[in-house]
Formats: structure tokens, sequence, C-alpha cells
């Protein structure tokens, strides 16, 4: 039973176009939520974050929207760049005694020059 | 300061073996998280270790177990290996499991 979704596998977008990565997730327990970025033969870096309190978190370049009554939320990536090509990775917190991460499957994005 | 280590980056091994995967957090950091990555099915968690006790423990069958050392170092190991092992194996450190965590490079498991 997959908690996280991120439906689309992959994601292509021209280079200074908007790249729009969307996740779902089940549970309206989880009070935090995070995206990571994976270059390979590395491991996910944290990109950016936000609490269940609030809808909007900016961080330069990068944007992430809550909607918690559709439980869903966004990474918008604007200006898209070459080196923004990854996979990202949702995740999202619950606690049950202690704070676990659940992940979702990743978006491969490929920005295109 | 130094990031997550793991060693090695790389293993392969035979169906029926066992192996033993090595994970150094952040120094100061005492909690350890190790995942699974395969594809299609994204980051998988199979536990957690804070200050040597398995905190979380993730929908993973027996023969994947681990643990945590006094300077919060931790392993992994997989015994009686199956073809569907294969993966990437990522460790996580953090300060607390509350606090974001830092991923390790991973190690790449192979099982022929």
């Amino acid at each position: 039973d997959q908690q996280v979704k991120q439906n689309s596998p992959s994601l292509s977008v021209q280079e200074g176009r908007i790249s729009i990565l969307n996740c779902d997730y089940t549970n309206s327990m989880f009070d935090y939520f995070l995206w990571y970025k994976k270059y390979p033969a590395e491991g996910p870096t944290f990109l950016i974050s936000i609490s269940s309190i609030k809808d909007k978190n900016e961080d330069g370049r990068f944007t992430v929207f809550l909607n918690k009554s559709a439980k869903h939320l966004s990474l918008h990536i604007v200006p898209s760049q070459p080196g923004d090509s990854a996979v990202y990775f949702c995740a999202a917190r619950g606690y049950s005694g202690t704070y676990k991460y659940i992940f979702g499957t990743g978006t491969r994005l490929k920005v295109l020059a | 300061k130094a990031g997550v280590t793991q060693t090695p980056r790389y293993l392969i091994k035979t169906r029926g073996q066992q192996v033993t995967l090595s994970c150094s957090p952040i120094s100061g950091h005492r909690s350890v998280s190790w995942y699974q990555q395969t594809p299609g099915q994204g980051l998988q968690f199979l536990f957690e270790y804070f200050s040597e006790t398995q905190r979380n423990k993730g929908n993973f069958p027996g023969r994947f177990s681990g643990r945590q050392f006094s300077n919060s170092r931790s392993e992994m190991n997989v015994s009686t290996l199956e073809l569907g092992d294969s993966a990437l194996y990522l460790c996580a450190s953090s300060m607390g499991s509350n606090n974001e965590q830092f991923f390790g490079p991973g190690t790449r498991l192979t099982v022929l």
C-alpha cells in the first residue's frame, strides 16, 4: 500500500520553462513533507520542505505547494535548468511512536537545452 | 563536516550468500535509517536505529537485520540472498528521527 505516490515516472521540460512535479498522499496525519533530488551514483539530497500548517514554501527557483484537502503537493522549478535533470522524490513524515519518512517512487526530470 | 559514508559502494553476491553493509553517519548524528531503492518502488524504509536501539522497522522479512554501535556507525545484514534483493541500499543519518535526513551515496548490491 503506497501511502505516497508520484504518478509520473518521468517528465521532460525545455530549459527556461517551468517544471511541475506532483505527489499525492493518503494519510492525513502526515505533518511534514520534503522533496529530495537524486543524481546517478549519489544519495538523495534535501531540496525543500513544507510543514502541514503551511500551503507554500519558496526557496529561490524552487517552490513547494501543499493542498491538504486534496492530499497533494507539488514542486515547481522556475526557470528549469539542465542541471536540474535528476530523479526527484517526495517524502512525508508520519508519527507512530517515533517519526518515520515515507518516500514516493520518484519522478525523473529531464531538462532539455 | 564529512558526509555520510557507506562501504562498500558496489557488491556482487550469489543467491544464498549473506552480505554486510556499513554506514558511518555524520559526526554528532545519532539516528541512522536504512532504505532499499529499486526501480519503480522508490525508497522503501528498512529500519531506523537510534543510540544502538532499533526504533522503527519497515515491512521486510527477517533476513534483513541491522545494528548500531556506540559510535553511531551502523551495519545492515542480509542473509540467504535472493535475486530480488538486488538494489541500491541507502543509509541516512540525522540528529534525531524528526530532523532532516542526510543520505550517503549508497551501496549497489547485485545478486546473481
